[in-house]
């Protein structure tokens, strides 16, 4: 069954200092992997695509396909950071997208 | 339009009565997804439309949950003889749906509150 976890609903971390949040996923297959970020009083919207290997606002995430995770991780956290962030995985076979629980990043000044 | 629009965006309701939520999606976005979140919970997944078909309603969480997709457009999430449990915000998406580019767009969401 596809399942994606995030371990961590709270996450609270000083600015500057580095942040990871935690996202492990079960799929038989090749997934496309994602994460979407919820600002205070905002939609939900795109974060990182892993398929792009891109760098948004400093935040990275690796596809390790062997530990099933897909962690977001960024060096410097800022106080701008602070949002609600979630992993999903969409199926290529059954054309859906799910979603983690969410993990919500509180960074302190 | 120029994004995911949904209405109402706050509803307020007796339980036992029949709601309606509606969704536009982005034009020429032929899949279209409905969310739950409940309060402190992550998205859950409810029915997923190719076009104006369902190929999986597999999240609905009772009967008493329907949607429908016309044109390829505007869809309806349709709940009869709500209950308490129902209060939730209701997410609609919309995407291409083609290989690596399966990006949603959210709208705002439709806030559900059942008396």
């Amino acid at each position: 069954a596809q399942r994606v976890t995030q371990p961590e609903k709270l996450l609270s971390v000083f600015k500057g200092a580095p942040v990871e949040l935690k996202c492990n996923y079960s799929y038989s297959g090749s997934p496309e992997l994602f994460w979407y970020v919820q600002y205070s009083r905002q939609r939900l919207q795109l974060l990182l695509r892993h398929i792009s290997r891109e760098s948004i606002k400093g935040f990275t995430a690796d596809l390790n396909k062997g530990e099933t995770s897909f962690h977001l991780k960024k060096p410097f956290a800022q106080e701008e950071d602070s949002a609600m962030y979630y992993c999903a995985l969409h199926s290529r076979r059954g054309f859906k997208t799910i979603f983690g629980a969410g993990t919500r990043l509180f960074v302190k000044a | 339009g120029a994004g995911v629009s949904q209405s109402p965006s706050n509803k307020v309701t007796e339980k036992g009565k029949d709601v309606e939520l509606r969704c536009d999606p982005i034009s020429g976005h032929t899949a279209l997804y409905w969310y739950r979140q409940r309060l402190g919970q992550g998205l859950e997944f409810l029915i997923y439309f190719q076009g104006n078909s369902a190929p999986d309603k597999s999240g609905l969480p009772s009967d008493r949950f329907s949607a429908e997709r016309t044109g390829e457009s505007v869809s309806t999430l349709t709940i009869q003889r709500t209950q308490q449990e129902d209060s939730a915000v209701y997410l609609c998406a919309s995407s291409l749906d083609t290989s690596g580019a399966n990006v949603l767009t959210f709208g705002a969401g439709s806030r559900l509150t059942v008396l």
